[in-house]
Order: C-alpha cells, then structure tokens, then sequence
C-alpha cells in the first residue's frame, strides 16, 4: 500500500541554519504530497503542498519540489529561525487509497538561538 | 470563529471511566476524522465519517464508539478507559474525494488516564 517515509528526528539546528527534512514515498497513481507543521499544544495545519510532478509549493520560507523520480518531497529553507521549532509530517492522499491522506511519522525539530 | 473545535482539551480521568470528546467543525466539510497521536508523536487514523456514513474504522478496540449526529460533528466515546488510552486525540475535517485537499484539524484533547 501508499506509504510516507521521513527522517527521524529529533533535528536540532542552529539559528540561521539552512534546513533539510528528506521525505520520500511509495504510491500507486500520482499523489498529491502535503507538508503539515504541529506548533508546541497545537493541531496540524497545513505547511505547503504539491499535486502534479516538478511542482514547488512554498509557504513561509519553506520549500518542497515533487520529485516523480525520486519519489521524494523534502522539506528545505535557507535560513531557520527559533519560532521554526515545531514537528513537521509529510503526508500523501491519491485515489488509490480513497484519498485518506497517508502520514509519515512526523520530524521534531529544535533550533536553538 | 474556530474551524474545527473539539472539547475538552484536557482530559483526566480514572482507569475504568467512560468519557467522550466532542467535534465541531464549521467548514461545511462532507468528511471528519478522529486521530491519534502518541508521546512520540505519531499519528494514526482511527475513524473517518463522511456524510455521517463511517468509511474508515482501523483497527482500534471496540471500546472507542465515534457518533455523528450530523455533517457537522463528530464526537467519540471511550469506554472503560485504560492507561494505554493515554494521547492526545484530534479532530480533523476535509472536503473528500479529492486528492489535494486540505485537512484541518483540531487543536487536541490531552487524555491523561490515571
């Protein structure tokens, strides 16, 4: 069946770092490809998304592009900042698994000033 | 006005109760989905409704019963309450039979078995 895999964490940076999040995965048909983000006592809400190959989705500094052929979706931006400190999950829905949206197992990140 | 609100977000209470957590979302969204998510933080799918119909039911112990009343709400009732219980529960809604919908969630109810 579908499946997310994603870095295990913790991963602890400094301030100003760049940061990778490597998030591969495993699907039938052409998933769309999410990255949520879960703030300290909070829900999941939704970073950024791609549906279709060699799409970019983008949303405060981050970056993720559908790589179709390496079947990945990694998590990157240039420059983190404390407020960043959050876990992140990938996650995928398509039709083949009636679009429930398949979750990796989620990357806690620290960044200390 | 908050998307998807669940209550309580603190729950406590002894081995052997029964206690429910209450949804609402107010997105006009056809799907709700119960989840949980362990110390580790990670999160699995228990139950999904979509039209108030269940279409997803994993493999959770009988003692979890979720009611949809309607499109609106979906609540979930925990019988017998065990320590393993212990996690944090969301709520989520979604438009379904997409695949690039976004879901929504809930801000959490800590369930603390003692």
């Amino acid at each position: 069946g579908d499946s997310v895999t994603q870095m295990e964490g913790p991963v602890t940076l400094s301030e100003e770092a760049f940061l990778t999040i490597n998030c591969t995965y495993t699907a039938t048909g052409y998933p769309s490809l999410f990255w949520y983000v879960q703030y300290p006592g909070e829900g999941l809400q939704l970073l950024l998304k791609a549906t279709k190959a060699d799409d970019k989705g983008s949303n405060k500094g981050f970056e993720a592009t559908y790589r179709k052929e390496t079947t990945s979706f990694h998590l990157e931006k240039g420059s983190v900042q404390v407020s960043d400190s959050a876990v992140y999950f990938c996650a995928l829905s398509a039709r083949d698994s009636n679009y429930q949206l398949i979750w990796g197992a989620g990357t806690k990140l620290i960044i200390k000033p | 006005d908050t998307a998807v609100s669940q209550t309580p977000k603190y729950l406590v209470t002894q081995m052997g109760n029964d206690k429910s957590i209450k949804c609402e979302q107010n997105l006009g969204h056809d799907t709700m989905y119960w989840y949980k998510q362990d110390s580790k933080k990670f999160l699995k799918i228990m139950f999904s409704y979509n039209n108030k119909e269940l279409i997803i039911n994993e493999t959770v112990p009988n003692r979890f019963s979720p009611k949809s009343p309607d499109k609106a709400h979906l609540n979930l009732h925990i019988n017998s309450l065990e320590l393993g219980d212990s996690a944090v529960y969301f709520c989520a809604s979604s438009q379904g039979g997409h695949a690039n919908t976004e879901a929504f969630f809930g801000q959490g109810t800590r369930l603390t078995v003692v």
